[in-house]
């Protein structure tokens, strides 16, 4: 059975950092392209960033570009989102999800996501 | 960057009815689109992908058609297991951009 889970969200001051970490089971981590989406309160989904199997291409949304940085570990079966200079308007439920192959970038299966709030 | 546009932004519709929800993409995107339920509280599913390929486990009351620029995501007959969001999502290129969402209630 597929499984992300993700952990790192938190309470953080405007300005802050923070660091989202996911964790991948049930399925060959270093075959699939990965992604950020994230979701703000009562609102719709952004994709955030997207990753290649093997680290060497990266994508972000003009919003987050030279404040996140995305990045994975295969022999740990694991994908981040290191976020700094965080804003207000970056508090969100954010999810990790898998993309359906390195040619079709929709998603198949999602975390249940971790919720980042700035605020001071 | 595509914008992706769906309409109604909400809707009722009595246990039964045939539901339609309209995405508009702001350029063509060929069939490269997905639809996604979120039911209240929980985490997007997949329902549907390159316009029309029921995603396995969906029941076949949805159906998706389209390609270019306008795209339908049809519930045949409304049940209440139904109550969600529905997105669509172009990946036809970056960067991958969402619809605004439709909220669909049971009147």
């Amino acid at each position: 059975e597929v499984q992300l889970v993700e952990s790192g969200g938190g309470l953080v001051q405007p300005g802050g950092s923070l660091r989202l970490s996911c964790a991948a089971s049930g399925f060959t981590f270093s075959r699939y392209w990965m992604s950020w989406v994230r979701q703000a309160p009562g609102k719709g989904l952004e994709w955030v960033a997207n990753i290649k199997e093997d680290g060497s291409e990266k994508y972000y949304v003009d919003s987050v570009k030279g404040r996140f940085t995305i990045s994975r570990d295969n022999a740990k079966n694991s994908l981040y989102l290191q976020m700094d200079s965080l804003r207000a308007e970056d508090t969100a439920v954010y999810y990790c999800a898998r993309h359906w192959n390195s040619i079709f970038f929709f998603f198949d299966y999602w975390g249940q996501g971790t919720l980042v709030t700035v605020s001071s | 960057d595509i914008q992706m546009t769906q309409s109604p932004s909400s809707l009722s519709a009595s246990v039964g009815d045939r539901v339609t929800i309209t995405c508009r993409a702001s350029q063509g995107i060929s069939n490269y689109l997905a639809w996604y339920q979120q039911k209240p509280g929980k985490v997007p599913n997949l329902l549907i992908y390159a316009a029309s390929t029921l995603q396995s486990g969906v029941p076949s009351r949805f159906s998706g058609s389209g390609s270019g620029t306008d795209f339908t995501l049809t519930i045949s007959s409304l049940q209440p297991e139904d109550v969600a969001a529905y997105y669509c999502q172009n990946y036809n290129s970056a960067p991958l951009t969402f619809g605004g969402g439709t909220k669909v209630e049971i009147k």
